[in-house]
């Protein structure tokens, strides 16, 4: 995997489903991993940042954890509300310098 | 207090025209960065410094230019403005590799 691919591109639940979606990116020269939550007209906030191998990190409803040997990281939504509805991006450092790789989102729509 | 600001938070201009766009961080970060959010809703990373080193994204025209006086600001100017480079730009900050914290971002328009 050249890019930090994202998966699915959009994805429409209702209020209560739980939801997961995929990052995928190159395993090597792994340094972090992060995700961000973007509401439309606003900027990207953190979620959270990942490093090791079998990371699992939780903020309330929201969960993910990190494969870095096989270059995937999944986020999960328990209980989804309306107001959980953004796009979720994924992005990649690499060990080699300072550059975030960004993958191209998932837009999640939580209807009511 | 803003953490990351940058302004203007519109810029319409015309094409050939040369312009800046200033970003300031009160987050006492080391590195900070622009990003270009394309047509396609994409973030692409254009250039990360901090007092060591220039990173810039090799596909990223030689037009365009960071500027930094001091660890707290790092301004974005383009040269020659042309059509394409209408977009959303983003300016970021964080501690090293760490979270990094987005600025408001700057609507830009060449007419």
């Amino acid at each position: 995997i050249l890019n930090v691919e994202q998966s699915p591109q959009s994805l429409h639940v209702q209020e209560g489903d739980s939801t997961n979606f995929t990052c995928s990116f190159p395993s090597s020269n792994f340094y972090a991993l992060h995700w961000y939550r973007w509401e439309t007209a606003k900027s990207p906030e953190a979620l959270f940042v990942m490093t090791l191998n079998g990371d699992e990190k939780k903020k309330g409803r929201i969960s993910a954890t990190l494969n870095t040997k096989e270059g995937y990281s999944y986020l999960y939504i328990k209980g989804s509300q309306p107001e959980d509805s953004a796009t979720y991006l994924c992005a990649r450092y690499n060990n080699a310098g300072n550059m975030l790789t960004f993958g191209g989102g998932t837009r999640l729509m939580v209807k009511p | 207090d803003t953490a990351v600001s940058q302004t203007p938070k519109y810029l319409v201009t015309q094409m050939g025209n040369d312009k800046s766009i200033k970003c300031e961080q009160n987050l006492g970060h080391d590195t900070m960065y622009w990003y270009k959010q394309d047509s396609k809703k994409f973030l692409k990373i254009m250039f990360s410094y901090n007092n060591k080193e220039l990173i810039i994204n090799e596909t990223v025209p030689n037009r365009f230019s960071p500027k930094s006086p001091d660890k707290a600001h790092l301004n974005l100017h383009i040269n020659s403005l042309e059509l394409g480079d209408s977009a959303v730009y983003f300016c970021a900050s964080s501690h090293d590799r760490a979270t990094q914290y987005f600025g408001p971002g700057t609507r830009l328009t060449v007419l």
